[in-house]
């Protein structure tokens, strides 16, 4: 499995700013997603982050408030942009792949980043 | 966004027991189906996936597929406190995971 990491693991950001998350992860991996999860809710996909091109992003989500990077295969960034009190959130960063011993794809997470947008 | 159904909960069960979840999803075509606990406060983890119709054993878990039903479920035998949390049921399309809203378990000691 791959193991994940993301910073900030929090903040506290004001109306209005930008804020941007970073996820690495520790091996090359096929595809990385991000995802919101709210407080009490299940996990809703915001894009797929593309290595070398522009993020493939899910309905009502877009990439002028959720700019994505991905430079290479470990690392992309996600960022909130403009934010206002209903960005506040748990932002989740997954990297997929191929399990060879399971013959099976299988996505792992990141510990989450909680935005609070005051 | 597929549709991806779990009856929210929770579902309280005594220690000992065996918790049953189960979920329900949109698309017919779908292949492949993954069930992750969540602690609360944490980032789910994976527990495991089929893609078979019929059952697979690991450990105390067992999942369970029926396609012609549209129907996914995971069995926990011999319950534990250390169960307790929500369990998110995930279809994959097309490389991608689309996820249920999660069922909570309480385990009672």
């Amino acid at each position: 499995s791959a193991v994940i990491s993301q910073k900030p693991s929090r903040d506290i950001c004001q109306r209005g700013t930008s804020l941007t998350i970073q996820c690495q992860v520790d091996s090359q991996v096929t595809m990385m997603f991000w995802y919101r999860q709210q407080p009490g809710q299940s996990l809703t996909l915001i894009a797929t982050a593309n290595q070398g091109s522009e993020a493939t992003y899910e309905s009502g989500f877009v990439i002028d408030k959720f700019p994505i990077s991905r430079p290479n295969l470990t690392f992309s960034t996600l960022t909130v942009s403009n934010m206002s009190p209903e960005d506040s959130s748990i932002y989740l960063c997954s990297a997929q792949g191929w399990a060879s011993g399971d013959s099976s794809y299988e996505q792992y997470f990141g510990p989450g980043t909680r935005l609070t947008v005051t | 966004q597929k549709e991806v159904e779990q009856n929210s909960g929770p579902l309280s069960v005594p220690e000992g027991a065996i918790a049953s979840l189960n979920c329900t999803y949109s698309d017919r075509g779908s292949q492949s189906f993954f069930w992750y606990r969540q602690y609360s406060g944490k980032s789910p983890e994976l527990i495991m996936f089929i893609y078979s119709n019929g059952d697979k054993e690991d450990g105390r878990f067992t999942a369970q597929l029926n396609k012609a039903s549209q129907y996914v479920s995971l069995l926990i035998r011999d319950s534990q406190p250390s169960d307790s949390a929500t369990y998110l049921c995930a279809v994959m399309d097309f490389n991608k995971f689309y996820f249920g809203s999660g069922t909570k378990l309480n385990v009672k000691p």
